[in-house]
């Protein structure tokens, strides 16, 4: 079974700029998370969907957005990007976020700079 | 907001060394995962603990989950360069599907 991806790996943009990341779930999970990941604030919960649905979001500022498609794709998307945005940002799906144990499995992540 | 405290936050050692990290929070989680993250890549599952007192064993590497469900240790025996990255811990708390994760412990073991 394929893992998780994220496209693409890399990206570099100017401050002001917007960019949208994308990530394919593994075959079969319906929920997708999204994480900011910096060397100072390590792992930070971004939002989670579920069915096409927002289930759960984090404490991140308007810029921050996303959506879910109804093949359980997902995309997030920054907008007037600010320096502070540079980071890693991971996706992760799991099966379903009504399972107690909630096992979630992440991709390689985009490395995002912003100069 | 609910912290989950590791420690240490470094720790090098050499090639066949024991060692522990920690994993401390004051919330109660209703399961608890570690992963490991080499650079440049997201974080891999190793263990997921559901019950107060549970132990997994995982070849060399040994998870415990607190009896109260607040704490957590991994414990690597023999520790070989490959064990090398960043080890995170990350708690449920059951009624919110995201995982807060842990400050996250850098392992470094040299030959």
């Amino acid at each position: 079974k394929a893992g998780v991806t994220q496209t693409p790996r890399y990206l570099i943009k100017t401050r002001g700029q917007q960019v949208t990341l994308s990530c394919s779930p593994i075959s079969g999970h319906r929920s997708v998370s999204w994480y900011q990941q910096t060397p100072g604030q390590g792992l930070q919960f971004l939002f989670e969907y579920f069915s096409e649905t927002q289930r759960n979001k984090g404490n991140f500022p308007g810029r921050f957005s996303g959506r879910q498609f109804s093949n359980s794709r997902s995309e997030m998307n920054v907008s007037t990007l600010e320096l502070g945005d540079s980071a890693l940002y991971l996706c992760a799906s799991s099966l379903t976020r009504d399972r107690i144990v909630n096992e979630q499995f992440f991709g390689p992540g985009t490395r995002l700079t912003v100069l | 907001t609910q912290l989950l405290e590791q420690s240490p936050q470094f720790l090098s050692i050499q090639e066949g060394e024991n060692l522990t990290v920690y994993c401390n929070s004051s919330s109660v989680f209703s399961s608890l995962q570690w992963y490991r993250q080499e650079p440049g890549e997201g974080p891999v599952l190793l263990v997921t603990v559901v019950t107060g007192g549970e132990v997994k064993k995982l070849k060399r590497l040994t998870f415990q989950f607190g009896d109260a469900r607040k704490d957590s240790s991994l414990h690597i025996t023999a520790a070989q360069p490959g064990d090398t990255g960043l080890y995170l811990c990350a708690g449920d708390t059951g009624t919110a599907s995201k995982l807060t994760f842990g400050t996250g412990t850098r392992l470094q073991v040299t030959l």
